[in-house]
């Protein structure tokens, strides 16, 4: 079946320009997270949505970043006036469950941001 | 910053070798997973162990979980060239109606042919 889709893969932009990044996750899977990775860099958390609750938004790196889930399914990660630190890869996953039965989660391939 | 640390960060074997990935943590978790990356994109979940099991095994991987000293490892026996890639652990654990995992930064591993 279809994995977890981002686009786009890769995005040049200039400082201070906005930017958004989408992420399909697997049908029907409930949770949804998105993490940014810098070069050399483990995963940094950014934003986790369950169901119908209010998102967890405490791994935003400033309030320039936000990020909504329509409709239980499609996510946008958008960043307003990018800046040059902000230049990583952005990585989404999904998983069929939440909370504290929370499982594996299937990663989509990402999209590179870089921030000219 | 409640991110873990693996160790080593850099690991390079010979084919046909065991290698051996140490991770640690810093809170009490859910449960603890290994991830794999290829060419710094998308990862793909290994296996996980929930907190309370020690040891549990797949294929040609084997975890242990020692939640006394917050700490796991990762065996992968009979290593192949295509085992080369960055391996994370992933801690999991909720509380306040969120679930997080929190990656370390990761061990490269090279299998030389």
């Amino acid at each position: 079946g279809a994995g977890v889709s981002q686009s786009p893969s890769n995005k040049v932009t200039e400082k201070g320009k906005d930017v958004e990044l989408r992420c399909d996750p697997i049908s029907g899977h409930t949770a949804l997270y998105w993490y940014r990775q810098s070069l050399g860099q483990g995963l940094e958390f950014l934003i986790y949505f369950q169901g119908n609750s209010a998102p967890d938004k405490s791994g935003l790196p400033s309030d320039r970043f936000s990020a909504e889930r329509t409709g239980g399914s499609v996510s946008t990660l958008t960043i307003q006036r990018t800046q040059q630190e902000d230049s990583a890869v952005y990585l989404c996953a999904s998983s069929s469950r939440g909370g504290g039965r929370a499982g594996e989660q299937y990663f989509g391939p990402g999209t590179r941001l870089t921030v000219t | 910053s409640q991110q873990g640390e693996e160790d080593p960060q850099a690991l390079s074997i010979q084919e046909g070798e065991n290698a051996t990935m140490n991770c640690s943590y810093k809170t009490s978790i859910n449960n603890l997973q290994w991830y794999r990356q290829n060419s710094g994109r998308g990862l793909v979940h290994l296996i996980l162990i929930r907190s309370n099991e020690r040891e549990k095994h797949s294929g040609r991987l084997r975890v242990t979980l020692d939640t006394s000293k917050k700490s796991s490892s990762l065996l992968i026996t009979a290593s192949r060239a295509a085992d080369t890639a960055s391996y994370f652990c992933a801690s999991g654990h909720s509380g306040a109606g969120s679930y997080q995992l929190t990656f370390g930064k990761g061990t490269k591993l090279s299998v030389i042919p």
